[in-house]
């Protein structure tokens, strides 16, 4: 089973600044398989990103994904005042896991 | 337009089990490539993922809990059922049942039902 750490754990930013979340796999995992989500208080989650960088349907293109191997990244490039909430990570693979969650905050 | 929705008991006593039903719209569990998957996430806590069925009737379970985990669907209804056995409190969480599509967006799940939350106490 492939363990995925987040870090930081807490990012605290302002809006208009980039953001950079880092998303690690304990073993060298297929990029096809690494998708991220969105999630906020009450609410479900909500895919983001698919395959490490394919955005998906209404994901605004201030999102992006990159990354390969073991190291992957979440980059927003400006941030906007909605896009403050935790992010996930998440393995496809013989089983599925998800990281513990990068929480973006308001500095 | 896809939509689900999970219902079941909100409250169930240590050592029963849990059935929750994902009732869904929009698609179908016959289409190739389509699959529904089972979530939950403990109050204040990550994601956990528990179970997947896909449309052949490919189920896949987490690990830790495959012995306790049964997943089914029926395709006629437009509902899949997860029957989780011997809850106990640290079982209490939101519950969340997502649709898969590994045509349209690779082994990410698109999209989700609102959640029940599920209390485990006696």
């Amino acid at each position: 089973e492939v363990v995925l750490t987040q870090s930081p754990g807490t990012l605290s930013l302002s809006p208009g600044e980039r953001a950079t979340l880092s998303c690690r796999a304990s073993q060298s995992v297929d990029s096809s398989y690494l998708t991220w989500y969105q999630q906020k208080p009450g609410q479900a989650p909500r895919l983001l990103m698919y395959g490490a960088s394919s955005r998906a349907t209404g994901v605004p293109d201030r999102f992006s994904g990159s990354g390969s191997e073991t190291d992957f990244t979440l980059t927003i490039s400006r941030l906007e005042p909605e896009d403050f909430a935790v992010y996930y990570c998440q393995h496809y693979g013989s089983s599925l896991t998800f990281g513990p969650g990068t929480t973006l905050d308001f500095k | 337009q896809i939509t689900l929705k999970e219902s079941g008991p909100t409250l169930v006593k240590p050592t029963q089990t849990l059935t929750l039903t994902c009732t869904f719209s929009g698609f179908s569990l016959s289409t190739r490539q389509v699959g529904v998957g089972w979530f939950r996430q403990p109050p204040g806590k990550a994601l956990e993922w528990l179970a997947l069925i896909y449309w052949d009737d490919d189920k896949r379970y987490i690990p830790s809990l495959k012995s306790r985990l049964t997943i089914t669907k029926d395709t006629s209804k437009n509902q899949v059922v997860l029957t989780m056995t011997n809850m106990d409190p640290l079982d209490t969480a939101t519950y969340f049942c997502a649709h898969t599509d590994l045509a349209m967006a690779g082994t990410g799940f698109q999209y989700w039902g609102q959640g029940t939350l599920v209390t485990v106490s006696s």
